[in-house]
């Protein structure tokens, strides 16, 4: 069964800090990752896409990729209160089939 | 770039009627399109996977006679939910992907209510 896990949460961080969410995925012959970002009652949203170990950057957000530990991380830096959503970790595995995670939730405290 | 719509954004119908919802990709050409159902404070679960001008594939469990699923061209998916029932209210959202890409955009989702 493939997986990807993600800390359901909330995860509580002050606004202008650092919130760091992470997954772990069980497929090593996952190749893509993704992080959405889903408000409630919205539909999710791409935010970042990475390919190929280390870091990604785009604006306040960092996405890193550690294909050995099988683990993908998303930063996001000076966190602001609209930031507050639902995070889902995303992995295409071998057969080109897109696995989402549950899903963390982010409340940036004000 | 990449949009994905879907109309309409929400519908209530009754017990026993069938709902059509079309999901379009207005700025590329989705060569697979994709149909999720989400409940509530619940998870995405994938209900279908469509290839244009193929027959969608359906998860374990999603009854392909009750979720009719057409993927007639590059830009338009349409699920039709038949005879629908109340535990069928959801929010349905589609996404897709274009040829050659692994990155898939998702549509706004449209809520359905069946009373």
């Amino acid at each position: 069964q493939k997986e990807v896990e993600q800390n359901s949460g909330p995860l509580s961080v002050p606004e202008g800090a650092i919130a760091s969410l992470n997954c772990t995925y069980s497929d090593r012959g996952s190749q893509s990752f993704f992080w959405y970002r889903q408000y409630s009652g919205k539909s999710p949203e791409l935010i970042m896409s990475i390919y190929s170990n280390g870091d990604k950057e785009d604006g306040r957000f960092t996405a890193q990729l550690n294909k050995a530990s099988q683990y993908v991380s998303l930063l996001i830096r000076d966190s602001q209160p609209s930031d507050s959503a639902t995070y889902l970790c995303a992995v295409n595995d071998r057969d080109d089939k897109i696995i989402f995670g549950k899903g963390t939730r982010l409340h940036i405290l004000p | 770039g990449a949009v994905v719509s879907q109309h309409p954004s929400w519908v209530i119908c009754k017990s026993g009627t069938s709902v059509k919802i079309e999901c379009r990709s207005l700025d590329f050409q989705a060569t697979t399109m994709f149909w999720y159902r989400q409940f509530p404070k619940q998870s995405l679960m994938l209900m279908a996977t469509s290839n244009e001008g193929s027959k969608a594939t359906y998860e374990q469990g999603v009854e392909k006679d009750k979720f009719l699923i057409n993927h007639a061209s590059l830009t338009l998916s349409t699920l039709t939910v038949t005879s629908a029932h109340p535990e069928d209210s959801s929010f349905y959202i589609c996404s897709a992907r274009g040829q050659g890409g692994y990155e898939q955009y998702f549509g706004p989702g449209t809520r359905l209510t069946v009373t």
